[in-house]
């Protein structure tokens, strides 16, 4: 099974930096994806980690570190479209969690 | 990127009738597919794992009698809600895995939103 914990609601400001944390415990590794899902729509994929580290893509960031069961995802020069529920899922299948509700204000 | 449709998009039925959904992955080959179901506010759940040409593996407290899914094809996947009651109404979405990439990604259909009346 997995255990997947993140903070269920953030608020940050337009232009600004927001780090989403998540920690995980699984049987089994194979990687940790980052999803955003704005309301009614089906997920879109943000990020992958497999080994420890961050892995930058424009402004999203992510950091993986296995021994701690842990990850976060960085974003960069917040805009209104990132109002958006984020989701981290360890390995296939990905069974998520509640996700991260991130509201950008004004 | 890879693409994968959902159809219908969004259906309405009456209480009783079944209800047929559909996945297809449109420029890759999916030996494995999933179906989730989320509904409003709520997190994506998922419900099954589907591998092509072989039985669907059902996540626990979900019916495999009422969720019927076949997976004949490496680009189709089905999801039948049989027997549908109000409290299926919910949004579906499938996601199909690219056996061809080598980090297992999952590709996210749209959705299909059901309504039962």
């Amino acid at each position: 099974g997995q255990n997947i914990d993140q903070p269920t609601e953030m608020t940050a400001t337009e232009g600004a930096i927001v780090q989403i944390n998540c920690t995980y415990q699984t049987s089994g590794f194979n990687g940790l994806f980052w999803y955003q899902q704005h309301a009614g729509e089906a997920p879109t994929f943000l990020s992958y980690n497999v080994l420890d580290g961050l892995e930058e893509k424009g402004r999203f960031s992510s950091f993986l570190s296995r021994s701690k069961g842990y990850s976060y995802l960085l974003l960069k020069e917040l805009q209104m479209k990132d109002s958006a529920s984020y989701l981290c899922a360890p390995r296939p299948p990905l069974v998520f969690g509640k996700g991260t509700r991130l509201s950008v204000i004004a | 990127g890879a693409v994968v449709s959902q159809h219908p998009s969004w259906v309405i039925c009456k209480s009783g009738t079944s209800v047929k959904i559909e996945c297809r992955s449109l420029d890759f080959q999916a030996t494995t597919m999933f179906w989730y179901r989320q509904f409003p506010k709520q997190s994506l759940m998922l419900m099954a794992t589907s591998n092509e040409g072989s039985k669907a593996t059902y996540e626990q407290g979900v019916e495999k009698d009422k969720f019927l899914i076949n997976h004949a094809s490496l680009t189709l996947s089905t999801l039948t809600v049989t027997s549908a009651h109000p409290e299926d109404s919910s949004f579906y979405i499938c996601s199909a895995r690219d056996a061809g990439v080598g980090y297992n990604e999952q590709f996210f259909g749209p959705g299909t939103r059901l309504t039962v009346l």
